[in-house]
């Protein structure tokens, strides 16, 4: 197993288009996090799934974006019409869910709204 | 709500000087304390961690002291190396059960011969 790979890694899109991002995590991990980080600043919790089981989610999260993570595989991070203050790095983070647990990052998908 | 706050960079250093980079925190009951590092074109990684007061994280010479008393998790090098540039995190996971994180705004480490 290589870790947690994101799809892609850059996306430059057009304000009010659609954007769905990937993120694979490693294989025994149950646990997944989507953050979003922008410049200049630390990464910021957005959604956790245990699972397929989206637990939380932070009111970070408009109603213009979405994840899935059907069968606790993969997941998708979809962002419906964005906006030029959606452009981020948004990184994906998967453990084994026991507390205090080591958490795997991703390389992260940059987003750029122009 | 929890929050981490970190030293702003960016720090810079000559090769062989100490470091310390300083974390700070707010959080009810008993936090995990994290130090994440990221090196140029990579992702996050795990430096340390220390699940409860004055635990002693500990990772490729870097240390940090988990200070119930103070709220801190300083980070700390003897002897810094021109391959630890990058850029530094503090975290924490606070009492509930998603163990999700909440990070400092990074520092800044630049280290040149």
């Amino acid at each position: 197993d290589t870790g947690v790979s994101q799809d892609p890694r850059h996306k430059i899109t057009k304000r009010g288009q659609n954007v769905t991002f990937r993120c694979d995590p490693i294989s025994e991990h149950n646990r997944l996090y989507w953050y979003r980080q922008t410049l200049g600043q630390g990464p910021e919790f957005l959604t956790y799934f245990q699972n397929e089981a989206q637990l939380e989610k932070s009111r970070l999260l408009s109603d213009r974006f979405s994840a899935e993570r059907p069968k606790g595989s993969f997941s998708t991070l979809e962002i419906q019409r964005t906006e030029q203050g959606d452009s981020a790095m948004y990184l994906c983070a998967s453990s084994i869910g026991q507390r205090n647990t080591e958490a795997f990052f991703g390389q992260g998908t940059r987003l750029t709204v122009v | 709500g929890d929050s981490v706050t970190q030293m702003e960079g960016p720090v810079t250093l000559s090769e062989e000087a100490f470091l310390t980079i300083n974390c700070t925190y707010t959080a009810t009951g008993y936090p995990s304390l994290f130090w994440y590092v990221q090196y140029p074109g990579e992702g996050l990684q795990l430096l340390l961690k220390a699940t409860k007061a004055d635990d002693k994280g500990s990772n490729k010479g870097f240390e940090a002291t988990y200070r119930k008393e103070t709220t801190s998790f300083h980070l700390e090098k003897g002897s810094v190396q021109v391959s630890d540039s990058a850029v530094y995190f503090c975290a924490l996971t606070g009492t509930g059960t998603a163990s999700k994180l909440t990070f400092g705004t990074g520092t800044r480490l630049q280290v040149t011969l």
